[in-house]
């Protein structure tokens, strides 16, 4: 149990496009879902908190604009990096959580690789 | 704030040896603690938890840590390392809503 899949796994675009990353949670409801960037050989930086139905919260130094989250629903949400640029290049992670008591624990997806050129 | 102090950034440890992984972490309240696991390319496994009662933890793999809030620390033990425990080893604190993770231990296992 407690799946998250992450899609694509691995991306390559061109500077100034813009990508979107899926989400999932597979077998349960993720009423949270959390979006993490990880550069090479470092920790993962929360980028992002949402909530189903209500506009993420970022964490500080993270543009908005830039980095678009949606929780549309209780097993999906989509980060889209807008103008992608080489800089924005990094191994981007999702984490889901379902609600109520007992459910505390993050579970991961696998990663997405963006590649920016 | 709540942070999280891995002391080690790398570890060489040969097959069939002992682990031990530090994790000093800081929060204001009870904390919940967790170790995840990541292989090269991957995202994170979860390998255990602690959120209350027994302060010692079994997670899979055969991995245990054991919560002492006198020393704030939550380090991850093995009594005998496999070649496929290779990764980088991340511990996390939080609370309901934000978990912080450490900066990770990569761990090298040698025949």
């Amino acid at each position: 149990g407690a799946v998250v899949s992450q899609h694509p796994s691995r991306v390559i675009c061109k500077s100034g496009t813009s990508v979107k990353i899926e989400c999932r949670s597979l077998d349960f409801q993720a009423t949270t879902m959390f979006w993490y960037r990880q550069f090479p050989k470092q920790s993962l930086m929360l980028m992002a908190t949402s909530n189903e139905g209500s506009k993420a919260t970022y964490e500080q130094g993270v543009e908005k604009d830039k980095f678009l989250i949606n929780h549309a629903s209780l097993t999906l949400s989509t980060l889209t990096v807008t103008s992608a640029h080489p800089e924005d290049s990094s191994f981007y992670i999702c984490s889901a959580r379902g609600g109520g008591v007992g459910t505390d624990t993050q579970y991961f997806g696998p990663g997405t690789r963006l590649t920016v050129l | 704030a709540q942070s999280v102090t891995q002391p080690d950034i790398h570890i060489t440890v040969s097959e069939g040896a002992s682990l031990e992984l530090r994790c000093n972490y800081s929060y204001g309240a009870t904390p919940y603690l967790f170790w995840y696991v990541q292989s090269p390319g991957q995202g994170l496994q979860l390998l255990l938890k602690y959120f209350s009662g027994d302060t010692l933890v079994q997670g899979i793999k055969g991995f245990e840590a054991e919560f002492k809030r006198s020393q704030s620390s939550f380090n991850l033990r093995k009594p005998s390392v496999h070649w496929s425990d290779a990764a980088e080893y991340f511990c996390a604190v939080g609370g309901y809503q934000k978990v912080t993770f450490g900066t990770g231990t990569k761990l090298q296992v040698i025949p």
